[in-house]
């Protein structure tokens, strides 16, 4: 079973376009996290939600407890934000160590 | 800070030997993680340190798969006998309670070819 899920899987965008990738949960939790991991394979934490919005420069996220759905939005996009963008949820009750992640989305933006 | 160090950064192994991937937290940090990544399974949890203490293995594979932290500096991940599906990368991450928002630091990872 899948109780984390992205969509879409691929994404390609032309630069300077506006960018939306979704995380849809199954799960309680007390946290979402959003990833970023570039092309050379290091992860870098973006976020982490409990409820509302985080902005951070051009990268926005959101979170709808009620709907167990967050969405990362990317303004201005360009090619340097070509990479695999990763949600994880932590449960409700459980420990730093239980992340749930989602399988990914792959942004490949085009100049 | 130098950030979470994981070594090596490549390893290329025979099926059958032992390997060993370490990794340093980032100092002050008193939790460690262990992850592999595949592109079938994408990040999995391994097993978690908390102060040097295994919180929660339930996500090692096998019995191949042991993971010890003898100290708060130092974690190492072991496979014996190595076997062609466990070529993965392998992440270490840490994190420090409260800190944060208790947001992981990620190492580089290892990334681990069985032949």
């Amino acid at each position: 079973k899948n109780e984390v899920e992205q969509s879409p899987q691929n994404l390609t965008a032309q630069e300077g376009e506006f960018i939306t990738i979704n995380c849809s949960y199954s799960v309680g939790i007390s946290a979402l996290h959003w990833l970023q991991q570039h092309p050379g394979g290091g992860i870098v934490s973006l976020f982490m939600l409990s409820s509302g919005k985080k902005k951070h420069g051009r990268l926005i996220a959101t979170i709808n407890i009620q709907e167990k759905h967050s969405s990362l939005h990317i303004t201005a996009s360009h090619p340097r934000d070509s990479a695999v963008y990763i949600c994880a949820v932590r449960e409700d009750g459980g420990s730093q160590g239980n992340l749930i992640f989602g399988k990914g989305t792959k942004l490949s933006v085009k100049p | 800070d130098a950030g979470v160090i994981q070594s090596p950064r490549h390893e290329v192994t025979e099926m059958g030997q032992e390997v060993t991937l370490r990794c340093k937290p980032i100092s002050g940090h008193d939790y460690l993680f262990w992850y592999r990544q595949t592109m079938m399974r994408g990040l999995e949890l391994l097993i978690y340190f908390n102060n040097n203490v295994p919180i929660d293995d339930s996500g090692m594979p096998e019995d191949r798969f042991s993971a010890k932290m003898p100290n708060a500096s130092f974690s190492t991940l072991k496979i014996q006998p190595s076997e062609p599906r466990d070529s993965a990368v392998y992440f270490c991450a840490s994190s420090r309670t409260g800190g944060a928002k208790n947001i992981q630091y990620f190492g580089a990872g290892t990334r681990l070819s069985v032949l």
